[in-house]
């Protein structure tokens, strides 16, 4: 049972237009939320993050907002570049003990940002 | 550069056989975690290890196993081959509780 869905496996936004990737989430444990992005042939990259007492976090261009209530967050980058063209997984982490830091992904929504 | 490196890149190998992967963690980091990524699907978490020693387990099969060296170095080993084994797998390490850095992966495919 999937327990971070991204049910968009693809998106695509013309250049300077936002882009809003959601994610859906259905552990009610999991107490912080992760965005990467990864291009081919590297591995993930650490992008932006949010605690689950917060509903937004910003940075620069991507802001992630948490509904905890609907159990749904999403990225919004604005705006959007060509260079943004990439995979971006949500990921959520279940509160637990010290030293234990094990993410749960979704599949990925891979985004293209046409010029 | 991450930091972390994952060897080698592209693996080839035929069912039944076993192959073992290879990961150094960056510098001062305690925490090697491993994730295996199929066709389509999404991060699946296998087995993190913590200065030496198994800290969390996921979905990782009796034929795969892994351990941590002395040099926190890591080594993933997967046994008896299947095809559906084909797939990527990574390697992250982290020291804090704030997120992974990831090496570039290995491309395991089986033949």
């Amino acid at each position: 049972d999937q327990q971070v869905k991204q049910n968009s496996p693809s998106l695509s936004v013309q250049e300077g237009r936002i882009s809003i990737l959601n994610c859906d989430y259905t552990n009610s444990m999991f107490d912080y939320f992760l965005w990467y992005k990864k291009y081919p042939a590297e591995g993930p990259t650490f992008l932006i993050s949010i605690s689950s007492i917060k509903d937004k976090n910003e940075d620069g261009r991507f802001t992630v907002f948490l509904n905890k209530s609907a159990k749904h967050l999403s990225l919004h980058i604005v705006p959007s570049q060509p260079g943004d063209s990439a995979v971006y997984f949500c990921a959520a982490k279940e509160g637990s003990g010290a030293g234990s830091y094990q993410l749960t992904f979704g599949k990925g929504t891979k985004l293209s940002v046409i010029p | 550069d991450s930091g972390v490196t994952q060897t080698p890149k592209h693996l080839i190998t035929a069912t039944g056989q076993r192959v073992t992967l290879r990961c150094s963690p960056r510098s001062g980091d305690l925490s090697v975690y491993w994730y295996q990524q199929s066709l389509d699907q999404g991060l699946q978490f296998l087995i993190q290890y913590y200065n030496g020693e198994e800290r969390a387990k996921g979905n990782i099969l009796e034929r795969f196993s892994a351990q941590q060296f002395p040099d926190l170095h890591s080594e993933l080993n997967l046994s008896s081959l299947e095809l559906g084994d084909s797939a990527l797998y990574f390697c992250a390490s982290s020291v804090s509780n704030y997120g992974y850095t990831f090496g570039s992966g290995t491309r395991l495919t089986v033949v």
